[in-house]
């Protein structure tokens, strides 16, 4: 059954950069005909689309973010990060890691979400 | 501001049918499929519709989507008390190029 795990600091000041690590179990990245991306929820609001990547490096990134996100994946690694620089309050959410599943063109795994709280 | 357009709220009794809108335009729902996610309280959202009326193995059959033109709906069907959670629609947006998400719909089962 694959899995997907978050991982990186709940706290980051303000103005610095927020990384997040998501471990792929189960299954492999590469070679992989899906996307793996990042979807947020800030506390007590709804869901938005950070972006996804294809193990070959092709990305896809929310426009209202574009400048800030960057999406990596390291298959070695079987791992997909995140960088969100220049964060801000409103960067505060639950942050996910899923699969989006290119038949389907929907995220069919999640992983359980990660906190990030920005203030100084 | 969401992109898609759902109901803050919904409730039934159980084993009552319930179903829940989302509205949106051409450039998403009009032209591309729509999923739903179940999101129980405290944890990560949960697949339960994917293109339009799918179900993902392990859904109940309770469960069904449906689309027309620029909207779709979830309904579910004999309503029990794990059914509540929060509702999100979902569907690739040809302008802004990329997935966009309803605000969700809180469901209350009295």
């Amino acid at each position: 059954q694959l899995q997907l795990q978050e991982s990186g600091p709940g706290l980051v000041k303000p103005s610095e950069t927020l990384s997040l690590t998501c471990t792929v179990s189960g299954g492999s990245i590469s070679g992989s005909s899906h996307y793996w991306g990042w979807i947020r929820q800030p506390p007590g609001k709804g869901l938005q689309w950070i972006g996804h990547i294809f193990y070959t490096g092709s990305t896809y990134y929310n426009s209202s973010l574009m400048s800030r996100v960057t999406i990596s994946v390291d298959t070695s690694k079987n791992q997909f990060s995140l960088r969100l620089s220049s964060v801000s309050a409103a960067d505060t959410a639950l942050y996910y890691c899923v699969r989006r599943n290119s038949g389907w063109r929907a995220f069919d795994y999640w992983g359980q979400g990660t906190l990030v709280t920005v203030s100084s | 501001q969401s992109v898609l357009t759902q109901p803050p709220s919904a409730s039934g009794t159980p084993g009552q049918r319930v179903t829940i809108s989302c509205s949106g335009s051409s450039s998403n729902i009009g032209s591309n499929p729509v999923n739903w996610y179940q999101q129980l309280p405290g944890s990560a959202p949960k697949l339960l519709i994917y293109s339009n009326n799918q179900r993902p193995s392990g859904v109940p059959d309770r469960f069904s989507g449906s689309r027309s033109g620029t909207s779709a709906s979830l309904a579910i069907s004999g309503l029990q008390s794990e059914d509540e959670a929060d509702y999100y629609c979902a569907a690739w947006d040809d302008s802004l190029i990329g997935p966009v998400f309803g605000g969700g719909t809180e469901l209350t089962v009295l």
